[in-house]
């Protein structure tokens, strides 16, 4: 139980161009998702939290426009990077909570790396 | 603000060298302090929670402690299938279930 897939697992753009990144809990409902950048050799940096059926919370630095964030249903939250540069390679993790009974602990997705020529 | 330290940064063993990562924190009210690990390439997995002082909790080769400063994570025995980078985090009771990272023990095991 508690699988989170991300799709796709690897995407290369050019710049200027937009990126759209699913994150899918496969068998239970998030009420709330995360999503995260990595960069190399580095920890995860949470970006934003998403809630279903509200507006994503962004961390401080996070351009909100640039990282569009959509949490339309409880299986499923969408990030969109805009208008890429290749400053924006990196990483993505999403996170999401189950909901039933360990409503602390988040399980992640297998990441999305993208790469921005 | 909420602190998370993790040491050593790297650490290398001979498979069966039973050895600990240490995790400290700093946070004004804590909810719960996860490990994970994580192979390259990968997302997180899930290994524990840890909600309060005095708590362990145990997976195969893996056994997780907690007091009110740090964390270890105990590896007995260590197989070439430890390898990964291990990552603790906390989460406040006032964070809105957001996670605050360390920045990791990467561990090799050499058989």
């Amino acid at each position: 139980g508690a699988v989170v897939s991300q799709h796709p697992s690897r995407v290369i753009c050019k710049s200027g161009t937009s990126v759209k990144i699913e994150c899918r809990s496969l068998d239970f409902q998030a009420t709330t998702m995360f999503w995260y950048r990595q960069f190399p050799k580095q920890s995860l940096m949470l970006m934003a939290t998403s809630n279903e059926g509200s507006k994503a919370t962004y961390e401080q630095g996070v351009e909100k426009d640039k990282f569009l964030i959509n949490h339309a249903s409880l299986t499923l939250s969408t990030l969109t990077v805009t208008s890429a540069h290749p400053e924006d390679s990196s990483f993505y993790i999403c996170s999401a909570r189950d909901r039933r009974d360990e409503p602390y602990e988040q399980y992640f997705g297998p990441g999305t790396r993208l790469t921005v020529t | 603000e909420d602190q998370v330290t993790q040491s050593p940064e790297a650490l290398r063993l001979q498979e069966g060298e039973s050895s600990s990562l240490n995790c400290s924190y700093t946070v004004s009210g804590l909810r719960g302090l996860f490990w994970y690990r994580q192979d390259p390439g990968k997302g997180p997995e899930f290994l524990f929670t840890l909600y309060s002082a005095g708590e362990e909790k145990e997976k195969e080769r893996l056994k997780a402690t907690l007091t009110k400063k740090e964390s270890f994570l105990h590896i007995t025995a260590p197989k070439p299938e430890d390898s990964a980078t291990y990552l603790c985090a906390v989460q406040a009771t006032d964070s809105w279930g957001k996670l605050q990272f360390g920045a990791g023990t990467q561990v090799v095991v050499t058989p």
